[in-house]
């Protein structure tokens, strides 16, 4: 079963605006890490964020974790079309322990 | 540096067969999963392999089996295939200690 639920399932935005993706989950959590997929190919991991942390940024991404809340989101700031992609969100319960995806995603930033 | 590799890419089987993936995984990692991702949905966790032992299974069922060699490479086997196992299979790497996974570019299975 899935433990992570994403909303939305699809966005739509033009170019250099902000995107905000939101991901749920079930039980408690070791780690959530967010992954961008393109067209049906490989993941390509984008950040990670412990159970410990609030907040991270990497680039133009910035990830909030609220554990009370049991609730993430992946925030990428000024979108370009390349930003194109599924995004999906995988919760870790127990470090070492398998990633559990959720739905994903769909953006589509249009130029 | 190499990333993780998989092969074949594409591959077109009919109900009953069976079917053999491979994974090479990123230069430097000992860890590798696989997972099963149906047209439309998140990534299925299938099992995990580490010192060449099966650490972790995902809900599914006997027919699929895999290994893992003493260079880190790993093989998924699908037996008796059915129409529901068309998917992309995805293979991921890491290093035991580490929680980030690295995956591959899939292989494309179409089961007629």
């Amino acid at each position: 079963s899935q433990q992570g639920e994403e909303d939305p399932q699809a966005l739509s935005i033009q170019e250099g605006e902000n995107a905000t993706m939101n991901c749920s989950y079930k039980t408690s959590i070791n780690n959530l890490q967010w992954y961008r997929q393109n067209s049906g190919r490989g993941l390509v991991h984008l950040i990670l964020i412990r159970s410990n942390e609030r907040e991270k940024h990497s680039g133009r991404l910035r990830v909030t974790l609220d554990t009370s809340k049991k609730s993430s989101s992946l925030l990428i700031t000024a979108s370009r079309a390349a930003d194109t992609a599924s995004y999906f969100c995988a919760t870790v319960k127990t470090s070492g322990s398998r990633l559990t995806f959720g739905e994903g995603t769909q953006l589509t930033v249009n130029p | 540096d190499a990333g993780v590799t998989q092969s074949p890419t594409h591959l077109i089987k009919t109900r009953g067969q069976q079917v053999t993936l491979r994974c090479s995984p990123k230069s430097g990692h000992d860890t590798v999963s696989w997972y099963q991702q149906a047209l439309g949905q998140g990534p299925q966790f299938i099992f995990q392999y580490y010192e060449e032992e099966e650490r972790q299974r995902g809900n599914f069922p006997d027919r699929f089996s895999g290994h893992q060699f003493p260079n880190y490479s790993s093989e998924l086997n699908v037996n008796a295939l059915l129409l529901g196992d068309s998917a992309l299979y995805l293979c991921a790497s890491n290093r035991w200690i580490e929680p980030e996974q690295f995956f591959g570019p899939g292989t494309r299975l179409t089961v007629l």
